[in-house]
């Protein structure tokens, strides 16, 4: 069964980056054709897709966030990243690692962790 | 890229079909037919409901039902059961692998 678990720092000071970590376990994050990628939800609020990763190292960003966004994959570690650099208040959310396919959508979600930005 | 438009809020009473617009443009919804629902309980990560605008993944009741017209996808529930209280959100292909998500709609059972 797969799972997918963030982690990292749960508070970031504005100006900095933030930085979260997806394990993936019961699959290999090479294994085609699937992406993986990144949404967050602030407090209250709806779903934001952040951007995505396939396989192969193609990324995709949503360019309301201004090319802040960083998207990688650790092969020997079967996980993936998510950097968003020049964070602000406005970036506090609860952020969730997810795997989908284009035309099947997002069936594998992690837990969701939150992320506060303040000083 | 901006929100899918939906709305805030839906209400029925048990046993009732209810359905959820989400509107979007020539450049999402009228443009791709990789339209998906979710379902989201509080402090829950996201459910798939639907893909693909109308097809339900393996285990998914089939009281939902998915749609597509034009620019606008809809979300039918029918005999809406006390469970089914929570947040529905609309996500379409936007074009070069990119995605947008409605700002939600919240689902009451009256």
């Amino acid at each position: 069964q797969l799972q997918l678990q963030e982690s990292g720092p749960r508070l970031a000071k504005p100006s900095e980056t933030l930085s979260l970590t997806c394990t993936v376990s019961g699959a290999s994050i090479t294994s085609g054709p699937y992406y993986w990628g990144w949404i967050r939800q602030p407090p209250g609020k709806g779903l934001e897709w952040i951007g995505n990763i396939y396989y192969s190292g193609e990324t995709h960003h949503s360019t309301s966030l201004k090319g802040r966004v960083t998207i990688s994959l650790d092969t020997s570690k079967n996980q993936f990243s998510l950097k968003l650099n020049s964070v602000t208040a406005a970036d506090t959310a609860v952020y969730f690692c997810a795997r989908g396919i284009a035309a099947a959508g997002i069936p594998f979600w992690g837990q969701g962790t939150l992320v506060t930005v303040s000083s | 890229q901006s929100a899918l438009t939906q709305p805030a809020s839906v209400s029925g009473s048990p046993g009732q079909s209810i359905t959820i617009s989400c509107t979007g443009t020539s450049s999402d919804i009228g443009d791709y037919t990789y339209v998906s629902w979710y379902q989201q309980h509080p402090g829950k990560a996201p459910k798939l409901l639907i893909y693909d605008g109308s097809h339900r993944p393996s285990g998914v009741s089939d009281r939902f039902s998915g749609s597509k017209s034009g620019n606008t996808a809809s979300l039918t529930i029918s005999g809406l059961q006390a469970e089914d209280e929570a947040d529905y959100f609309c996500c379409s292909s936007a074009g070069s692998s990119t995605f947008v998500f409605g700002a939600g709609t919240q689902v009451t059972c009256l």
